[in-house]
């Protein structure tokens, strides 16, 4: 079963604009991951955020976690035509080791 | 570091056919766990293996089962493949709770 909700489902933005994503998730967490897939080929890990982390940086993005409101959001500043891809949040459970527990994504097209 | 690598790329089986996939783990991570992705969804947990055992189990039928080697390399076999089977299969590997890197997949066709 799928634990998070992206949104949107798709997000269609021109290149130099930023682009922002959200999960909400259901139950508690260790920790959030951000990844994102190209057509359908390996996840590449973008970034996790930690249940006493409130917010992360890396390079372009920016992940918050509000763990009041089982929610977090990835944001990419200045997109260019290469971030074109689908985005998934994935959560860990305390009890759950590293096993990953993911929303459907978010397909952001970014045009040049 | 070659990352977390998988065989084969694609694979088209016969209903009823049984298959197996393979996963090399990045270096020094210990941890190997698969993840089935339908098109369109995002992917869904089916076991993680531990230590050369099976440590947690998704909502998956029995005809999935796998393995994993003391170089903690992985094995994923389902038989008594259905239609239902066709998707991306994800292996990941991770140490401890720290990130999951995943492999590039093998996309499994069931004709």
């Amino acid at each position: 079963s799928q634990q998070g909700e992206e949104d949107p489902q798709a997000l269609s933005i021109q290149e130099g604009e930023n682009a922002t994503m959200n999960c909400s998730y259901k139950t508690s967490i260790n920790n959030l991951q951000w990844y994102r897939q190209n057509s359908g080929r390996g996840l590449v890990h973008l970034i996790l955020i930690r249940s006493n982390e409130r917010e992360k940086h890396s390079g372009r993005l920016r992940v918050t976690l509000d763990t009041s409101k089982k929610s977090s959001s990835l944001l990419i500043t200045a997109s260019r035509a290469a971030d074109t891809a689908s985005y998934f949040c994935a959560t860990a459970s305390f009890r759950g080791y590293s096993t990953l527990t993911f929303g459907k994504g978010t397909m952001l097209l970014v045009s040049p | 570091d070659a990352g977390v690598t998988q065989s084969p790329t694609h694979l088209i089986k016969t209903r009823g056919q049984q298959v197996t996939l393979r996963c090399s783990p990045k270096s020094g991570h210990d941890t190997v766990s698969w993840y089935q992705q339908a098109l369109g969804q995002g992917p869904q947990f089916i076991f993680q293996y531990y230590e050369e055992e099976e440590r947690q189990r998704g909502n998956f039928p029995d005809r999935f089962s796998g393995h994993q080697f003391p170089n903690y390399s992985s094995e994923l076999n389902v038989n008594a493949l259905l239609l239902g089977d066709s998707a991306l299969y994800l292996c990941a590997s991770s140490l401890d709770t720290s990130e999951a890197f995943f492999g590039q997949g093998t996309r499994l066709t069931v004709v």
